[in-house]
Order: structure tokens, then C-alpha cells, then sequence
């Protein structure tokens, strides 16, 4: 199965700042890269994704980046809001056959101070 | 409002019990998700259902049973439990394309919260 590895754990930053999350997956077959945002008491949503034949995507203060041969991909926020601070997952898949074998990374507690 | 329900918001259980986890989803996904969520912790797959077939059981306990009555419902059957069985349940949809490798977003519910006594 794929395995992700997320990094940091927690990332403390002023608001204005930009973050920056890095997933590392190990399934060179994996072809579909989300993050999904979970706030405290709520459940996880989608905020970017990412195909493997796309190096970026943009959308307003967030981009994600994939690096296929590295393996790895990132979560960028710019002009990081207090409403940015949340919990965020990066999703590994494990490609080929092994469809909706979704793997959630260990998570990145965002804090945005005001 | 979320697109994809699950009833009820909360459970308590005693060791004995049985009882079952009702999602519902009308968008017309194909693909459907049980998840189990500790608090400080990610989510992690425990079943996936393609087309109203399981295809993915991730080495989950027989205590747990999966059913999907039809392509809009998905149930979890809960029997016996342990208090370390405690935990968040999520339910999420995405719409499928069994037999590819296309992953989509996955939408979620907002839980049911189980506490095993």
C-alpha cells in the first residue's frame, strides 16, 4: 500500500506569512495528490488536488506542487488568515488496481496568529 | 449543509450491543467510504465500496460489517466493540470509476461520534 510521510507536524506562523506543508509518498504509481483542510469538531475537506500530469495548480492563496520524480508534493499558502489555521492532511494513493486506497498523512496543525 | 449524511450524530454503546451507522449520499457517487478517526489523529481507511461492491477491507475486525444496500446507502454494523473502538466514524463518497485508477475527491460526512462503555 502507499505510504506518506507529512512534514512538519505543527506550523506556527504570523498572519501575512506564507506556510508551506511536503508530503513524500512511496507508490511510484500513485497519480492523484489532495489536501484536505479539517477544522476542530468538523470533518476534512477538499482544498486542492493535483493530477500526475500536472506539475502545479493554483487556486486564489493556495497552490500545490508535485515533484514525480522526488516523489513528493506541496501545499503552499500565501498570505496566510487566522481562518487558515486548521489541521491539514495530504492523501496518498496507491495506484493501478487499488482504486480508492486513499491513505491519509499524519497531518499538519496550522496556527495562524493574528 | 454537507451532501453526504450520516445518522446518528452521536452513539453510546455498551460491549453487547449491536448497532448499525446509517450514510447517505445523492450524488450520484459510486464509490463509498468508511473511516475511522481518533482525535489528534488522521483519518484511516477501514472499507471501500466500488459500484456496490467491496473492494477494499483494510484487515478491519469482524466486529465492524459493511453493507451497502444500494448505491446511495452505505451502513456500518457494529457489534461487540471495545472501548478502544471509541473514535469518530466518517463516511465519504466519490464518484468512482471502478476498475481504473482515477481517484476523485472524496466528500464526507460529519461523523458519527461513537463512544463504546
Amino acid at each position: 500500500g502507499e505510504n506518506v510521510e507529512q512534514h512538519p507536524s505543527t506550523l506556527s506562523v504570523q498572519e501575512g506569512d506564507s506556510a508551506v506543508i511536503k508530503c513524500t509518498y512511496s507508490d511510484s504509481a500513485s497519480n492523484y495528490f489532495p489536501w484536505y483542510k479539517q477544522e476542530l469538531g468538523k470533518r476534512p475537506q477538499l482544498i486542492i488536488d493535483i493530477r500526475s500530469n500536472v506539475g502545479e495548480k493554483k487556486d486564489q492563496r493556495i497552490a500545490v506542487t508535485l515533484n514525480k520524480t522526488a516523489k513528493h508534493f506541496s501545499l503552499h499558502i500565501t498570505e496566510t488568515q487566522p481562518e487558515d489555521s486548521a489541521v491539514y492532511f495530504c492523501v496518498g494513493n496507491a495506484g493501478g488496481t487499488s482504486y480508492g486506497k486513499l491513505t491519509f498523512g499524519q497531518g499538519t496543525i496550522l496556527t495562524v496568529h493574528p | 449543509d454537507t451532501e453526504v449524511t450520516q445518522t446518528p450524530k452521536h452513539l453510546v454503546m455498551g460491549m453487547t450491543n449491536k448497532k448499525s451507522l446509517k450514510c447517505e449520499q445523492h450524488m450520484g457517487h459510486r464509490a463509498m467510504y468508511w473511516y475511522k478517526q481518533k482525535a489528534k489523529k488522521p483519518p484511516e481507511l477501514m472499507f471501500v465500496y466500488s459500484y456496490e461492491k467491496l473492494s477494499i477491507n483494510e484487515s478491519v475486525p469482524s466486529r465492524f460489517s459493511p453493507e451497502c444496500p444500494n448505491s446511495s446507502l452505505l451502513n456500518l454494523h457494529l457489534h461487540a466493540l471495545q472501548p478502544e473502538d471509541s473514535a469518530l466514524y466518517l463516511c465519504a463518497s466519490s464518484q468512482g470509476a471502478g476498475g481504473s485508477s482515477y481517484n476523485s475527491p472524496l466528500h464526507f460526512g460529519n461523523g458519527t461520534r461513537l463512544t463504546v462503555t
